[in-house]
């Protein structure tokens, strides 16, 4: 039972363009979202994260936002850079503070 | 250290061999973590750690998986009997406390292949 979905495996957007990841969830337990981002051969790394309590987050490029009535959030990179090309991954956790991840998007962006 | 530390990188084993994976989490981070990704798949979670104890383990595959952690530092998974499917990129993470503000700190993963 796949918790933390993102239906698209892959996306290319021109470098300047908007890009936007989504991911949608299943448990309601939810409360806390976070983004990471994944370079090949590397960890994953903490990109930004967003409460239940609030509807968006923004860190400068990176905004996410959530929509708790659809179970769905979105990051939204703004303007897109060639260095931003990477698996993203979208997390949830509850309070027990175990993170499920999805099964990432890769996004390619090109001159 | 500087960061989360996984030991080996690489490792090719045949199947029914035992194996063992190290992780060195960041000094003084409390709280562990072992995920695994199979190719083309997302990251699974299989067990995390609060100082040495597992609140968590329902994410271990099978009885052939086991992890342990000492010293609040250290953490080894070991996967007794390997089998093809347990071929992936095992990844350790490490955080300061509880999971309140994202920063989960990633090793580079320990690769396995189950021939």
């Amino acid at each position: 039972d796949q918790q933390v979905k993102q239906n698209s495996p892959s996306l290319s957007v021109q470098e300047g363009r908007i890009s936007i990841l989504n991911c949608d969830y299943t448990n309601s337990m939810f409360d806390y979202f976070l983004w990471y981002k994944k370079y090949p051969a590397e960890g994953p790394t903490f990109l930004i994260s967003i409460s239940s309590i609030k509807d968006k987050n923004e860190d400068g490029r990176f905004t996410v936002f959530l929509n708790k009535s659809a179970k769905h959030l979105s990051l939204h990179i703004v303007p897109s850079q060639p260095g931003d090309s990477a698996v993203y991954f979208c997390a949830a956790s509850d309070h027990t503070d175990k993170l499920i991840f999805g099964t990432g998007t890769r996004l390619q962006v090109f001159p | 250290g500087a960061g989360v530390s996984q030991s080996p990188s690489n490792k090719v084993t045949e199947k029914g061999k035992d194996v063992e994976l190290r992780c060195d989490p960041i000094s003084g981070h409390t709280a562990l973590y072992w995920y695994r990704q199979r190719l083309g798949q997302g990251l699974e979670f299989l067990i995390y750690f609060q100082g040495n104890s597992a609140p968590d383990k329902s994410g271990l595959p099978s009885d052939r998986f086991s992890a342990e952690r000492t010293g609040e530092s250290v953490s080894t998974l070991t996967i007794q009997r390997t089998q093809q499917e347990d071929s992936a990129v095992y990844l350790c993470a490490s955080s300061l406390w509880r999971l309140n503000t994202g920063e989960l700190f990633f090793g580079e993963g320990s690769r396995l292949t189950v021939l």
